[in-house]
């Protein structure tokens, strides 16, 4: 079974940069497979969900090009983790982070499984 | 980025009741749209992929159907357990993206 947790800080202060991780259990993150894909999303409070980036076939990324010129998500394979950093945040950047695995089949694309996600806020 | 417009954004309902959500693209997705079912505090669950395969161990008094840019999803008899929030997402293209959402409470 595939578990997802999320870790790092709860707060952080504006113009600074979000740094957290995904650790995942029950599969090799470096699988190339091409049918995994290691995804971040967040979801400011009361609001809809949206898509950061994704990590997959061991080192390929794909961004959210609202977001692209600030974030990076970046894999450590010795610890079966891959991580977020986005910088320069601001109030906006306030949401609920989870991590999640993207799985393909065929033509098939869908959220399989999910961190529990972690409240990050933005204030000084 | 391909818009999804879900309506209605809420709805309250009793026990027994048939609910439907409607989720319109801005561009023709085929059937590349997926329903998701979120509890408050929880991640989000998948119930629909594909438009209209259900996940395994879904009830089967939910369902989706639908094509190219409108997409339905029901449920045929409301449960005390069905409230939740629930999504739809687009995975024709990326980005990836989600529908804003509708929150289904119990009348």
């Amino acid at each position: 079974q595939v578990q997802l947790q999320e870790s790092g800080p709860g707060l952080v202060k504006p113009s600074q940069t979000l740094s957290l991780t995904c650790t995942v259990s029950g599969v090799p993150i470096s699988s190339d497979s091409g049918s995994y894909y290691w995804t971040w999303i967040r979801q400011p409070a009361g609001k809809g969900l949206e898509w950061i980036g994704r990590l997959y076939n061991g080192g390929g990324t794909n961004y959210n090009p609202s977001l692209k010129s600030r974030v990076t998500i970046s894999a450590d394979t010795s610890k079966n983790q891959f991580s977020l950093k986005l910088s320069s945040v601001t109030a906006a950047d306030t949401a609920v982070y989870y991590c999640a695995k993207e799985r393909r089949t065929e033509w098939i694309h869908w959220f399989d499984s999910w961190g529990q996600g972690t409240l990050v806020a933005v204030s000084s | 980025d391909i818009q999804l417009t879900q309506s209605p954004s809420s709805l309250s309902a009793s026990v027994g009741d048939r609910v439907t959500i409607t989720c319109q693209a801005s561009q023709d997705i085929n059937t590349f749209l997926n329903w998701y079912q979120q509890k408050p505090g929880k991640a989000p669950e998948l119930l629909i992929y594909d438009a209209s395969n259900f996940e395994t161990g879904v009830p089967s008094r939910f369902s989706g159907s639908g094509s190219g840019t409108l997409f339905t999803f029901t449920i045929t008899s409301l449960q005390p357990e069905d409230i939740a929030t629930y999504f739809c997402q687009q995975y024709d293209d990326l980005p990836r993206t989600f529908g804003g959402g509708t929150k289904v409470e119990m009348k």
